[in-house]
């Protein structure tokens, strides 16, 4: 199985400040004949379904706000929050689709500073 | 509008069964491979299942081959997971979910995810 490893479990973030989500895949997810990284984030909130946030690593879900973006490629990827809001409290997973057998992240949780 | 709507959780006992249901309305679950999440108390998310859209290709998480079984019955747009020899580590919310993709023997991202439903295994 492929492993996700995020990083960090938690982090704390002041109002309109950057925060950064790393996760990182146990074997690349990058699919070579089509160039696209098997890769997406969600956002749950406390007891809410996830939502999905991101989709093949960089293409943003329709109606998530812009300042939500992903990056990264083969084994490491980043999900960016560039100005934190209130409503941004959560707990983010990365999930690959490479595999049929499907593996996400522990989570981050993400508080306000 | 899509919704997933899940039910039949409860309380079983180890070594018992449930099945659960997903209803889906707004879309033709028959276009889309969906799977089954689950997520125990204060832990993260864990994938159990994937059926296709045609219900021909079924794959399992290693936790759970061999006890459940995911099928769906696309006439009334309804996806199953029948749970057998039920573990206390099986006690989790269990939510389906639908492939961001149309057309494919397994799941890629979700893009829509029920309310979810409690299953507790427990003497």
């Amino acid at each position: 199985d492929i492993v996700m490893t995020q990083s960090p479990d938690s982090l704390a973030v002041s109002l309109g400040e950057r925060a950064t989500i790393n996760c990182k895949s146990s074997q690349s997810v990058l699919y070579n004949s089509n160039n696209k990284n098997y890769l997406a984030w969600y956002q749950q909130k406390p007891g809410q379904p996830p939502k999905m946030l991101i989709y093949w690593a960089s293409t943003r879900e329709s109606g998530v706000p812009d300042r939500f973006s992903g990056s990264g490629s083969g084994t490491d990827f980043t999900l960016t929050i560039s100005s934190l809001q209130a409503e941004d409290v959560a707990v983010y997973y990365c999930q690959q689709y490479y595999s049929t057998l499907i593996t996400f992240g522990g989570g981050t949780k993400v508080e306000i500073k | 509008e899509v919704q997933l709507l899940e039910s039949g959780g409860g309380l079983a006992q180890p070594g018992g069964s449930l099945r659960l249901s997903c209803a889906a309305s707004g879309l033709s679950l028959s276009t889309y491979a969906m799977s089954w999440v689950r997520q125990a108390p204060g832990k993260g998310l864990e994938w159990v299942s994937v059926i296709s859209g045609s219900g021909g290709s079924t794959y399992y998480a290693d936790s759970v081959k061999g006890r459940f079984t995911v099928s769906r019955d696309n006439s009334k747009n309804t996806l199953y997971l029948q749970m057998h020899s039920l573990r206390v580590e099986d006690t989790a919310v269990y939510y389906c979910a639908k492939d961001g993709l149309s057309g494919n023997d397994y799941s890629y991202y979700f893009d829509y995810w029920g309310q979810g439903t409690l299953v507790t295994v427990s003497s």
